[in-house]
């Protein structure tokens, strides 16, 4: 089993849309938890973190379940420069020195 | 601006040559950075764990004596690729941990080709 699994998409989605990705991970010790943009031939940028008590910033909503150890991250009123691959980032040790990513989910916003 | 800055972008060798792929953190030192290789539709993996002044840490599977890490600065850390293969072809991608805040930067990325 991956340690951080992705549905790979993609998510075709209209302008206006709201669309949901959702993120498993398999390390109960897992205790920072991240979004990641990459946009194609980029490099990882990082959207947000995620909180337990779930966060917002925007447009984008990010939550936790430690309990199933599910994240999930939605985006609202989507956007063309939406369109990209979001990518789930767990990492076990409490600080960002290691991470694992999952393997993206693209999305695609069309006009 | 950029954080992290990695050089080269985008590099084409021969099979069998070495390459060498910068990587730097321009705002603040960097005791730890890491190398991330992605192949296409694939999430980046890890390869190794470069640790100012003392010996890389690889993970698994990653050859060190493929993968030369050299971090003998604050600010640099660089990855070579020796006796190349196509195989190799890769995206590779530094990043840089700043420890003050607690987030780790990363680098454009450099894409190998191999011919």
């Amino acid at each position: 089993r991956k340690e951080v699994e992705q549905d790979p998409g993609p998510f075709n989605v209209p302008e206006g849309a709201t669309v949901a990705f959702n993120c498993t991970y398999s390390n109960s010790a897992s205790q920072s938890f991240f979004w990641y943009r990459q946009d194609c031939r980029k490099e990882p940028k990082l959207l947000m973190s995620v909180y337990s008590s779930g966060n917002e910033d925007g447009r984008f909503t990010a939550q936790l379940n430690r309990a199933s150890q599910y994240i999930s991250l939605l985006i609202r009123d989507s956007k063309l420069s939406d369109s990209a691959t979001y990518l789930c980032v767990v990492n076990p040790v409490g600080s960002a020195r290691q991470l694992t990513f999952g393997s993206g989910t693209q999305l695609t916003v069309l006009p | 601006g950029a954080v992290v800055s990695q050089h080269p972008s985008w590099v084409i060798c021969k099979s069998g040559t070495s390459v060498k792929i910068e990587c730097r953190s321009l705002d603040f030192q960097a005791t730890t950075m890491f190398w991330y290789r992605q192949f296409p539709k694939q999430s980046l993996m890890l390869m190794a764990t470069s640790n100012e002044g003392s010996k890389a840490t690889y993970e698994q599977g990653v050859e060190k004596d493929k993968f030369l890490i050299n971090h003998a600065s604050l600010t640099l850390s660089t990855l070579t690729v020796t006796s190349a293969h196509p195989e190799d072809s890769s995206f590779y991608i530094c990043s840089a941990f700043n420890e003050r805040k607690n987030i780790q930067y990363f680098g454009a990325g450099t894409r190998l080709s191999v011919l």
